[in-house]
């Protein structure tokens, strides 16, 4: 069984550009969730997708975006970045409604 | 309103020894699940233990405990016989229905430092 995995690692990118950052599901799992987590806090729920859609958003303004394809996998995209957009951001897996979502390593990203 | 709280940024505990991670929960939402994570510095999360509002007994997982208690809205996670390794960021979290989705709200977390 394969977990939850993120790609890219780190990332450095300068005000303003764009940014896409990949998570591959765990196997026979719907469900991709992605959260924001600023350093000291806990992570923050960006949005959901299941079965290719977003079905669930937090507060993030439009600029951050998603994707998720047919086997599942899914992106996150985050446009105009800002110096604030520096976090570790994490995908996680599941079945719908399942107790437990699964989680990924993570991107660390930070904005220059 | 901050509707998971942890209240102990940082706590110390010599090996082999319990310790006690607090958690305190909102929720109007009669049904609801409550989770304990493990974040290690390499940042992944790590799950931990489940509480669902009905279960009956306080969930357990090898040296995980949950002390649950639910008119207090209490939810403290319980790590026995602590081990070296056991040193990482703790978050409580609450699963919450929104829209079609079901996210986690997370706490701010608590450090565990787990001395020899």
């Amino acid at each position: 069984e394969t977990g939850v995995t993120q790609s890219p690692t780190h990332l450095i990118k300068t005000r303003g550009q764009q940014v896409t950052l990949r998570c591959s599901s765990q196997s026979g799992h719907n469900t991709v969730s992605w959260y924001q987590q600023a350093l000291g806090q806990g992570p923050q729920f960006i949005f959901q997708y299941y079965r290719e859609e977003e079905n669930g958003r937090g507060n993030f303004p439009p600029r951050f975006s998603g994707l998720q394809f047919p086997n599942y996998s899914s992106e996150l995209n985050v446009n105009a970045l800002e110096l604030d957009d520096s976090a570790l951001y994490l995908c996680a897996s599941s079945l719908m409604r399942d107790n437990e979502q699964f989680f990924g390593p993570g991107t660390r990203l930070t904005v220059l | 309103a901050q509707k998971i709280t942890q209240t102990q940024p940082g706590m110390f505990v010599q090996e082999k020894e319990a310790v006690t991670l607090d958690c305190t929960y909102d929720t109007s939402d009669p049904s609801y699940g409550l989770f304990w994570y493990k974040q290690p510095s390499s940042g992944e999360m790590i799950f931990l233990i489940y509480q669902g509002s009905y279960d009956q007994q306080n969930a357990t997982e090898g040296r995980y405990s949950l002390n649950f208690q639910k008119a207090r809205k209490s939810a403290n996670l319980v790590i026995s016989a602590s081990q070296l390794g056991d040193s990482a960021m703790y978050f409580c979290a609450m699963r919450e229905a929104q829209g079609g989705s079901e996210k986690l709200v997370f706490g701010k977390g608590t450090k565990l430092t787990v001395n020899p």
